[in-house]
């Protein structure tokens, strides 16, 4: 049983290019949370998205941010002209059911993504 | 609104027993608990429901007072694995705004 899938682990990025972060969910998995982990604090939600749908983004910034769970691959978030704020652990979480509610969140591994 | 936790941080003494709290300004739904390790994706623990409905690990045991928006995760006989951050994650009684708490770090030492 694969769990959650996300890639790059690593990713260094310059001021003012793209970053596109991918999360593949558990198998039979249709929502998905993002949420950033700065070095030493919790974790802050940013989107949650069902196929095809984004539920809940409040806790994405309106600008440079966006993310996509299409019908068919992983989901998405891509960060446009990074800053050095972006830096931080970037974690996909799954659930069967929509999560938060009386059903559990499994996380993926993270993605890191430093700005240089 | 993000919940609070008490204590930020608890040192242990292998085989002791720790209490994490967790507590939210707002009616709530479910709470949720979370165990990660440094350099680690957090791992499920527990989900404590409105009503007294509990899913998670049996080693683990913990309380929600739904009147006073609160819940506390009870860590006993602790061990070396136990170490790492916890975080409860609450969401309120209209079933949105699931929310992380800021965590607590918890050091089990031999």
């Amino acid at each position: 049983n694969a769990g959650v899938m996300q890639n790059p682990r690593h990713l260094v990025r310059r001021r003012g290019q793209e970053a596109r972060l991918r999360c593949s969910p558990v198998k039979g998995h249709s929502h998905v949370y993002w949420y950033r982990q700065l070095p030493e604090e919790g974790l802050k939600f940013m989107v949650y998205l069902q196929k095809e749908n984004i539920i809940d983004e409040s806790g994405m910034p309106k600008e440079r941010f966006s993310a996509e769970f299409p019908k068919e691959g992983p989901s998405i978030l891509r960060i446009q002209q990074v800053v050095r704020g972006d830096s931080a652990a970037y974690f996909c979480a799954s659930s069967q059911l929509p999560g938060g509610g009386n059903n559990e969140q499994f996380f993926g591994p993270g993605t890191r993504l430093t700005v240089l | 609104q993000q919940p609070v936790q008490s204590p930020q941080a608890v040192i242990l003494r292998e085989g002791e027993d720790a209490v994490i709290n967790c507590s939210s300004s707002k009616a709530l739904y479910s709470v949720h608990w979370y165990r990660q390790k440094h350099g680690e994706a957090p791992v499920f623990l527990m989900i404590l429901l409105k009503g007294g409905e509990q899913k998670g690990h049996e080693k683990i045991s913990a309380s929600f007072n739904e009147k006073k928006q609160q819940s506390s995760l009870y860590l006993t006989a602790s061990q070396l694995s136990y170490s790492g951050t916890y975080f409860c994650g609450t969401l309120d009684n209209y079933g949105q705004n699931f929310v992380f708490g800021p965590g607590t770090r918890l050091s089990v030492l031999p």
